[in-house]
């Protein structure tokens, strides 16, 4: 069991808006520690795509963004388009393990 | 540009050991730290171990500690994972990535080497 939540699956229709969310505890999230986003492609590795909880590296569109209060976090894609299709993962450091934890991961459908 | 290119995974028998290897280009390997993560078949990502730099100071996951050693030949560009008393749940995909920090984030990841775990 992850110590960040996501929900295992979201979906929406081309052009729409989705949010998955990350909920974390005390110990990562509430502790202040950042949270960042990796999308992954089936038979691929992870890219990264937020950093620092809503940071776009170059090359990542700004319809993709991130945010974070609290314990939660969420990562919103707005304009759906096919290629979203893909796995995608939240990461923050927990400082009751020390070290970093992902999220279990959440598969966003594009109907 | 900056590539990470694992090597050297392949089937052991369970209790057996493994070294892979990554082969770092594109950037001044000596100036960052690096990571291994793992991903088992139809898993999530697992973060197992981190290797400093410059220093080669190591932290790893309970799940591993114990077992696994990483290293790094920064002569050689180069991170290592040794993996000794191998079970059937350390089968997966074995990724390094490269931090930004210490144990902050990832911004370049290989593209994996398998490892398959049997008894």
């Amino acid at each position: 069991q992850s110590l960040l939540t996501q929900p295992p699956s979201v979906s929406g229709a081309p052009g729409q808006r989705v949010a998955i969310s990350c909920t974390g505890t005390s110990s990562n999230l509430g502790a202040d520690y950042d949270v960042h986003w990796y999308r992954q492609v089936p038979g691929k590795a992870p890219t990264l795509l937020i950093s620092a909880n809503n940071n776009r590296p170059s090359g990542v569109p700004d319809r993709i963004s991130g945010s974070k209060s609290g314990t939660s976090a969420s990562l919103a894609i707005t304009g759906l388009q096919a290629e979203d299709e893909a796995d995608y993962f939240c990461q923050s450091y927990d400082r009751s393990l020390s070290g970093v934890v992902f999220g279990g991961g959440t598969k966003l459908t594009v109907l | 540009e900056v590539l990470l290119v694992e090597s050297g995974g392949g089937s052991v028998q369970s209790g057996g050991s493994l070294r892979i290897s990554c082969a770092a280009s594109g950037f001044t390997f000596s100036r960052y730290s690096m990571n291994w993560v793992r991903q088992a078949p139809g898993k999530g990502l697992e973060w197992i171990s981190y290797v400093s730099s410059p220093s080669a100071m190591t932290f790893y996951a309970d799940s591993v500690k114990g077992r696994f050693t990483a290293s790094r030949d920064d002569a050689k560009n180069s991170l290592y994972l040794e993996m000794n008393s191998l079970r059937d749940e350390d089968t997966a995909v074995y990724y390094c990535a490269r931090d930004v920090a210490v144990l902050r984030f990832f911004d370049h990841w290989g593209q994996g080497t398998l490892v398959s775990v049997s008894s």
